[in-house]
């Protein structure tokens, strides 16, 4: 069935530090891909998503490319902040599906 | 631009009580999603309805029931609840017309509300 695995929290880093949070992913035909971002107490927020191969989803200085070659699509960030600490969850949906496939989330604090 | 509404925002409930969520999709959205999450974990999908008849059921216990209206809201129902129902319960929104609209390589985006946080006491 269609999965997403993705690297297990917490991760601590200094402010500025770059920063890799990877994830793969299991699914039949053409999957789309989703970084989400979850702060403390609130929803779920849409960072950034790629449709098919190669595409490269970007927002806020994150970055992922949808690599269908190691169905991957880690999530990357050259410089991080304090206010990137967060919870961030990969998640995927086919195109016949109709619901979300979720990572067990990564749980990212910057300190300063 | 409008974007998915939920309430209540925050629920407290007892033992063995019953609660009502409810959903207000994006306007025009025809797919509605429901999703649990318990503390630390990630969400969990537990149905979904499309066009007022159920789509696709997930881990949804027995005690919970759902439904879409005519003007595509949803609302969970949930009765005898337990402590273990203490979550963050997400809704999301989808327009089946945009995920026909392509082929492959087109999706069902999922647009989520703020969830309800619902504590059992």
């Amino acid at each position: 069935g269609d999965s997403v695995t993705q690297m297990e929290g917490p991760v601590t880093l200094s402010e500025e530090a770059f920063l890799t949070i990877n994830c793969t992913y299991t699914a039949t035909g053409y999957p789309s891909l989703f970084w989400y971002v979850q702060y403390p107490g609130e929803g779920l927020q849409l960072l950034l998503k790629a449709t098919k191969a190669d595409d490269k989803g970007s927002n806020k200085g994150f970055e992922a490319t949808y690599r269908k070659e190691t169905t991957s699509f880690h999530l990357e960030k050259g410089s991080v902040q304090v206010s990137d600490s967060a919870v961030y969850f990969c998640a995927l949906v086919t195109f016949a599906g109709n619901q979300f496939y979720f990572g067990t989330g990564t749980s990212l604090t910057v300190i300063p | 631009a409008a974007g998915v509404i939920q309430s209540p925002r925050h629920l407290i409930k007892e033992k063995r009580e019953t609660a009502t969520l409810k959903c207000y999709p994006i306007p025009r959205h025809d797919t509605v999603y429901w999703y649990q999450q318990g503390p630390g974990q990630d969400p969990q999908f537990l149905i979904s309805f499309y066009e007022k008849m159920q789509s696709d059921k997930g881990s949804i216990p027995d005690r919970f029931s759902a439904q879409q209206f005519s003007d595509y809201h949803s609302e969970l129902n949930m009765s005898s609840l337990e402590l273990g129902d203490s979550a963050l319960y997400f809704c999301a929104s989808s327009s089946s017309v945009w995920a026909l609209a392509g082929g492959p390589g087109a999706y069902n985006e999922q647009f989520f509300g703020p969830g309800t946080r619902l504590t059992v006491l």
